[in-house]
């Protein structure tokens, strides 16, 4: 079935440093693709999203390219602040005809330090 | 603009203790779903409902049964919580689009403790 793999592991890193945090999937078609961030205590949110290959997905600094040849979506952020402490989901919608359930992965937590 | 409300927020039960999780959305999206959200584990989901009158299993769904009581509600029962249903407990929904699901909108989630 459709799946999503991020990287293991919290990420840890300083104030204005770039951030990356790899996802790749396995999915038939053409799915979406998404990244929520989930804040302390809170629900997850919709950071950005692409609905097709090469598609850019951008939002308060933060991008991912739906790329097909690899199957990835990789976030990245070129100057994290502290306020960006969260924990990052990737995210799939498969295309019409599948199962019709989102799959997610396992999300990693960004620490940032000042 | 309420989006997905759930209720309560936080609970404690007993071991044996039954209780429902509601969940409702105003956004007239076809699909709702439950997961559960445990350390190291990401979100995992329960149930899932495609429309009124729908409902499928997930990746973790014994211990629990789901109602799809409107377009609106959705609701989780468990009939004898046990203290492995400790977590966060998310209900979620999305609009269908030429025939796919998009974007899912969460809820703020029910901490639940079994003790």
């Amino acid at each position: 079935g459709d799946s999503v793999t991020q990287m293991e592991g919290p990420v840890t890193l300083s104030e204005e440093a770039f951030l990356t945090i790899n996802c790749t999937y396995t999915a038939t078609g053409y799915p979406s693709l998404f990244w929520y961030v989930q804040y302390p205590g809170e629900g997850l949110q919709l950071l950005l999203k692409a609905t097709k290959a090469d598609d850019k997905g951008s939002n308060k600094g933060f991008e991912a390219t739906y790329r097909k040849e690899t199957t990835s979506f990789h976030l990245e952020k070129g100057s994290v602040q502290v306020s960006d402490s969260a924990v990052y989901f990737c995210a799939l919608s498969p295309s019409p005809g599948g199962n019709n359930r989102l799959a997610f992965g396992k999300g990693n937590q960004v620490v940032v330090i000042p | 603009n309420a989006g997905v409300t759930q209720t309560p927020k936080f609970q404690v039960l007993k071991t044996g203790q039954s209780m429902t999780l509601q969940c409702a959305q105003d956004m007239n999206h076809n699909s709702m779903y439950w997961y559960r959200q445990d350390p190291g584990m990401g979100l995992r989901l329960i149930y899932y409902s495609a429309s009124e009158g729908t409902t499928d299993k997930g990746e973790v769904p014994n211990g629990y049964n789901v109602s799809r009581l409107n377009k609106r509600e959705f609701s989780l029962r468990l009939e004898s919580a046990a203290p492995s249903q400790t977590s966060v407990y998310f209900c979620a929904s999305s609009p269908r689009e030429q025939g796919a699901n998009t974007e899912a909108f969460f809820g703020q989630g029910t901490r639940l403790t079994v003790v």
